[in-house]
């Protein structure tokens, strides 16, 4: 059984520019939530996909988008990066919508300068 | 808005000593309340609570949940220094689409 795995493993960026991060979920999990962990905090939920569509939020801006494709993996897509994006990116995928166990991928260690 | 607070936020303990880590918590419609162990990256699950006095253990590891008073307690005995690590909770509300974590305890078992 393959777990999550999300790419890439760090990324450095500036100010202004836009980043994509990636997830697979783990295998047999149709369901993909992203989660922002900055230095000395908890995971902050970001949103959750299931089905290609948002199935919920959290207090993040437009800027910070996703998408689901059909073989259940994810992108997370930030535009005019700001310096407080840097942080952790976590996604975590779970077997079904609505399941309350959520298992997490390694994370994208994201910089922007 | 929901909220989980944990306590403490770090701790160093020598190996073989018993921790108690707790969670208080503040879940709209709660579900569930999950423990997860943060070495480098992945938060890797530890137990998912939802019915108040019944412990749940893994060996070393046991929780319990408190439905009436809105805590939970993670329990490690004998610690050893592959326990060093940081130990989050989460809250899980009716939707369990989110989980809500507190910020965690950092926990350092010295050898």
């Amino acid at each position: 059984e393959t777990g999550v795995t999300q790419s890439p493993t760090h990324l450095i960026k500036t100010r202004g520019q836009q980043v994509t991060l990636r997830c697979s979920s783990q295998s047999g999990h149709n369901t993909v939530s992203w989660y922002q962990q900055a230095l000395g905090q908890g995971p902050q939920f970001i949103f959750q996909y299931y089905r290609e569509e948002e199935n919920g939020r959290g207090n993040f801006p437009p800027r910070f988008s996703g998408l689901q494709f059909p073989n259940y993996s994810s992108e997370l897509n930030v535009n005019a990066l700001e310096l407080d994006d840097s942080a952790l990116y976590l996604c975590a995928s779970s077997l079904y919508v609505g399941a309350d166990t959520q298992y997490f991928g390694p994370g994208t260690r994201l910089t922007v300068l | 808005e929901d909220k989980v607070v944990q306590s403490p936020l770090s701790l160093v303990v020598h190996e073989g000593d018993t921790v108690t880590l707790n969670c208080s918590y503040e879940v709209t419609n709660f579900r569930s309340l999950l423990w997860y162990k943060q070495e480098k990256k992945a938060p890797t699950f530890l137990f998912m609570l939802t019915s108040s006095g019944i412990e749940k253990k893994s060996g070393r590891l046991s929780s319990i949940l408190d439905k009436k008073e809105l805590f939970s307690i993670l329990n490690i005995t004998a610690t050893q220094t592959g326990d060093s690590a940081i130990y989050l909770c989460a809250g899980v509300g009716e939707y369990g689409n989110k989980l809500v974590f507190g910020a965690g305890t950092i926990l350092r078992v010295k050898s």
